[in-house]
């Protein structure tokens, strides 16, 4: 089946650290990629997304690297701050193209 | 306020109950979608809809129904037939139904099973 996965459930850090959070992905067709931010109790946000005819994308602090070789996808979050502190999710297309599929997510940890 | 609004936020259901899980849309979005979430889990897709009259299943819809009567609303039943049905579900809504746009989402109903 399908299926969207992070390399780990959860990431500590440092304030003012840069965080990296990892996924990888099963459907090699996918078009789109997609990273959304989660708060206690809250529906998730959007944070950034990718075309899979790019490798990197850049935002506010906040970059996006795909690796359509080894399906990876990467969210890099520059000088990480505790306003950060929620559950990322990456998802990506599912197989007939209709809807989004989603990891299982990491809890990013950032301490003062 | 442009948006997606569900309801109720918090909902308690005796065994063998259905349930029905409100979502409404004033963005204008074609497709709209629904998602469960358990704790410590991903998003699964139950059920979702590009367009008016049409909907389909995704990953996980058994014990669930839903309707597309009007493109604002996208109402989720959680039948007797869900064998484990306490979770957090969560509507969103997407320009298109193509996969390749973002996803708005609510802000959640919280089902819990008594």
């Amino acid at each position: 089946g399908e299926s969207v996965g992070l390399h780990l459930p959860t990431l500590s850090v440092q304030e003012g650290d840069n965080s990296i959070i990892n996924c990888a992905y099963s459907n090699s067709a996918s078009d789109y990629f997609i990273w959304y931010k989660q708060e206690s109790g809250k529906g998730p946000q959007f944070i950034i997304d990718i075309r899979s005819n790019m490798d990197k994308r850049q935002g506010q602090r906040v970059t996006v690297l795909l690796n359509k070789t080894v399906k990876h996808l990467s969210l890099q979050i520059a000088a990480t701050q505790p306003g950060d502190s929620a559950v990322y999710f990456c998802a990506h297309q599912n197989q007939a193209g209709t809807a989004l599929i989603f990891g299982k997510g990491t809890t990013l940890s950032v301490s003062s | 306020d442009g948006g997606i609004t569900q309801s109720p936020k918090y909902l308690f259901r005796k065994e063998g109950q259905n349930v029905t899980l409100s979502c409404e849309q004033n963005l204008n979005h074609d497709a709209m979608y629904w998602y469960r979430q358990d704790p410590g889990q991903g998003l699964r897709l139950i059920y979702y809809s590009q367009i008016v009259n049409d909907f389909q299943k995704g990953d996980i819809a058994e014990g669930y129904s839903v309707s597309r009567e009007k493109k604002e609303s996208f109402p989720l039943t959680v039948t007797s037939a869900q064998k484990n049905p306490t979770a957090f579900y969560l509507c969103a809504t997407s320009r298109d139904g193509q996969g390749t746009g973002e996803l708005f989402f609510g802000e959640g109903s919280r089902l819990t099973v008594l």
